[in-house]
């Protein structure tokens, strides 16, 4: 039972590069969300969808862009990589308002 | 003022002790409270929703003062493994726009 699993795990980037973070669940879970933590800040939310070609924008979506094309995916682009966006990023999906499954985060360093 | 503020600790006790944690929000229109349990370097993961009615899991207790938009956290005998960091999170709408407090970890020792 595989749940929410991103890839990858750990990742350097340079400034100004672009690059994809992969998000898949494999629960027919219809809401999905990008978060990013950093020290201090707790998670904050980047992205959200309630479904297969619903976005939105959550609390800090400056710097990525999202897509839902299949209930099962849900990538983050960096568009330009920037120092500030060093920390560790969390996908999470669920079905309802009641639990956030979250997947094992992706720690991005650019520099 | 932050959106849910928690005092980030370390909370240091001994096994066996008991421990509360405090969490206020700002927002009455929040609909639905939860702790969740991080441990180091690991991704999020669900420990208990919170009802108003206040609500027991094992050594575990979960409170909410909608009037005072406070939540709290009581944890009874404490164990090594509860050594963690636990969040208080809320959402206003569904399971894809949680807000989450900063954490306050516990560290439990011999």
């Amino acid at each position: 039972n595989a749940g929410v699993t991103q890839t990858p795990k750990f990742q350097v980037l340079k400034t100004g590069q672009s690059m994809t973070l992969q998000c898949a669940q494999d629960m027919n879970h219809e809401y999905m969300s990008w978060y990013r933590q950093d020290p201090g800040m707790g998670l904050r939310l980047i992205h959200y969808s309630v479904g297969a070609g619903i976005t939105d924008q959550g609390e800090v979506p400056n710097g990525y862009n999202v897509s839902r094309s299949t209930t099962e995916d849900f990538p983050l682009r960096l568009l330009s990589a920037a120092p500030s966006q060093t920390s560790v990023y969390f996908c999470a999906s669920g079905t309802d308002i009641t639990e956030a499954f979250f997947g094992q985060g992706t720690r991005l360093t650019v520099v | 003022r932050k959106e849910v503020e928690q005092d980030p600790g370390p909370f240091n006790v001994p096994e066996g002790a008991t421990v509360a944690f405090n969490c206020t929000y700002s927002n009455s229109a929040s609909q639905s409270f939860f702790w969740y349990r991080q441990d180091c370097r690991k991704e999020p993961k669900l420990l208990m929703s919170v009802y108003s009615s206040g609500n027991e899991d094992g050594r575990f207790t979960a409170q909410l003062n909608r009037a005072s938009q406070y939540i709290s956290l009581l944890i009874r005998d404490s164990k090594l493994s509860d050594s963690a960091t636990y969040l208080c999170v809320l959402n206003t709408g569904t399971a894809s726009k949680l807000t989450f407090g900063t954490g306050t970890r516990l560290q439990v020792t011999l």
